[in-house]
């Protein structure tokens, strides 16, 4: 079945920095990605889709000059969380769906971003 | 704005069968339900999706009601391992694809 490879699992970072998550499709292309944020014992939150080739779209309420996000190939989407902050430690999860395969969207591992 | 409601917690005694409901009463007509679990810090995983017809695969059955309002989850004969937070998800159409919009699931206690 398709893959969605996420990359780092972990990630620690100190106040201030930027961090860059990535998500790759390993068997499949995918022209759009998803990110998502979930904080403990909540659900995911749709954060922002990401369009090969073109500008990701965000959802309400979630800043695009914070999050940024490139999809600049098929198989790849990287979120940046620039000057990141406590608040912005969370779990973030990629998805992307194969579009030959006959089931939903298959969604990444996950990264655990702790900002200290 | 999430579109499905269900409830919070369930407990199951392993072995026995898992019955999760949800509740999607204003689903569109072409919008499809999707059901994903979520085992502790590890992305969703896909379990089954339907449109309107009753559903089987090796993991699980998805009824869906005629009326198509509500859908059950059914683990047949749950295991330890099946202790995790089930999603039902209905497929939101938006410019050109499709998105999830995630509820806030029931967590599922199977219990030895």
């Amino acid at each position: 079945g398709a893959v969605v490879s996420q990359h780092p699992s972990r990630v620690i970072c100190k106040s201030g920095t930027s961090v860059k998550i990535e998500c790759r499709s390993l068997d499949f292309q995918a022209t759009t990605m998803f990110w998502y944020r979930q904080f403990p014992k909540q659900s995911l939150m749709l954060m922002a889709t990401s369009n090969e080739g073109s500008k990701a779209t965000y959802e309400q309420g979630v800043e695009k000059d914070k999050f940024l996000i490139n999809h600049a190939s098929l198989t790849l989407s990287t979120l940046t969380v620039t000057s990141a902050h406590p608040e912005d430690s969370s779990f973030y999860i990629c998805s992307a769906r194969d579009g030959v395969a006959n089931y939903g969207y298959t969604f990444g591992s996950g990264t655990r971003l702790t900002v200290v | 704005d999430a579109k499905t409601t269900q409830p919070p917690s369930m407990d199951c005694a392993e072995g026995r069968a898992a019955n999760l409901p949800c509740n999607h009463s204003t689903i569109s007509g072409n919008e499809y339900v999707y059901w994903y679990r979520q085992i502790h810090s590890q992305g969703p995983q896909y379990i089954i999706h339907g449109l309107k017809n009753n559903e089987t695969n090796e993991m699980a059955s998805l009824i869906i009601t005629e009326d198509r309002k509500s859908s059950t989850l059914i683990l047949p004969h749950a295991t330890l391992r099946d202790t995790a937070v089930y999603y039902c998800i209905v497929r939101v159409a938006t410019s050109g694809t499709y998105k999830y919009i995630f509820g806030t699931g029931t967590r599922l206690k199977v219990l030895a």
